[in-house]
C-alpha cells in the first residue's frame, strides 16, 4: 500500500530535550516536506527536500533541522524543543517538487512540549 | 508572491443539500490549485486539482471544483452533502511558471453536515 508513515504519533516531552520525528514514504517520491498545523493558521511548511541531500527552508524553519540521506526517509529534528513548538506535525511527499503534483500526507504527530 | 484565502471558518449544511466551500487565490502567473480534506485524527487527503483546461474539475467522493480566472476563485462543490463529508477542507495554490516549491495553504474551512 502506498503510504507515508510517521513515528511517533504522539509525543510529550520537556523543554530542551532533543527529539526526532521520523517520516518514511514507499512511493519513490522525490519531494518531501514537513508542515506544522496550528489552529487558525492552517498548514505552514517547515522544510522541504527536492531530492536526496537537497533540503531547503520553508516558511517557519526556526528551531528545526532535517536531513535527507535516503530517498524514502526525511526525519524532523528538534534539537532543543520549546513550548511554542507544541503543534501537530505532518510529513508529506509528492512525485516531483514543482508544478501540478499533489502531495501525500502522513497521519500526523501530535507534539506537546512542557 | 502567491496567497490563498478561505473566507469561511465554518460552513453548515443539511444532509442532501448542495454545499460550497469557498477559496480565492492570488498569483503572479498561472495557478495550480488543489483541494485537500482532513478527517478527524487523520492526515490530509488529496481531493482534486486544477492545472489547465476545463474549468470544472471532478474529484474524489463526488466533489467538484470550479476554476474562475476572472474572480480568482476555486470553490469546492458537491450537489448533495452527506454527514460523512463533515471534515476540515484546505485549499492550496502553487504558481506556474517558475513556481514556488512551497505550496501555500489556506487556513481551512470546517464543513459540518447536519442529519
Amino acid at each position: 500500500e502506498a503510504q507515508v508513515t510517521q513515528n511517533p504519533r504522539y509525543l510529550i516531552t520537556v523543554t530542551g530535550k532533543k527529539l526526532t520525528v521520523t517520516c518514511s514514504q514507499n512511493m519513490n517520491h522525490e519531494y518531501m516536506s514537513w508542515y506544522r498545523q496550528d489552529p487558525g493558521l492552517g498548514l505552514r511548511q517547515i522544510y522541504y527536500s527536492m531530492n536526496v541531500e537537497v533540503t531547503d527552508k520553508g516558511d517557519v524553519p526556526e528551531g528545526y533541522k532535517v536531513s535527507r540521506k535516503e530517498k524514502r526517509n526525511f526525519p524532523l529534528i528538534l534539537e532543543s524543543p520549546s513550548p511554542n513548538q507544541t503543534s501537530l506535525y505532518f510529513c508529506a511527499s509528492s512525485l516531483r517538487g514543482t508544478g501540478s503534483y499533489e502531495q501525500y500526507f502522513g497521519p500526523g504527530t501530535r507534539l506537546t512540549v512542557t | 508572491a502567491q496567497s490563498v484565502a478561505q473566507p469561511e471558518d465554518q460552513v453548515n449544511v443539511a444532509e442532501g443539500n448542495p454545499l460550497t466551500v469557498k477559496c480565492t487565490y492570488s498569483v503572479s502567473g498561472n495557478p495550480y490549485l488543489f483541494w485537500y480534506v482532513q478527517y478527524p485524527n487523520r492526515g490530509l487527503q488529496f481531493l482534486l486539482k486544477y492545472i489547465t483546461g476545463d474549468n470544472l474539475v471532478k474529484g474524489s467522493y463526488g466533489f467538484e471544483a470550479e476554476f474562475n480566472k476572472s474572480q480568482t476563485s476555486f470553490h469546492l462543490k458537491k450537489p448533495s452533502a452527506l454527514v460523512s463529508d463533515s471534515a476540515l477542507y484546505f485549499c492550496a495554490v502553487r504558481e506556474d511558471p517558475g513556481g514556488s516549491y512551497i505550496p501555500t495553504f489556506g487556513r481551512g474551512t470546517s464543513l459540518i453536515v447536519h442529519p
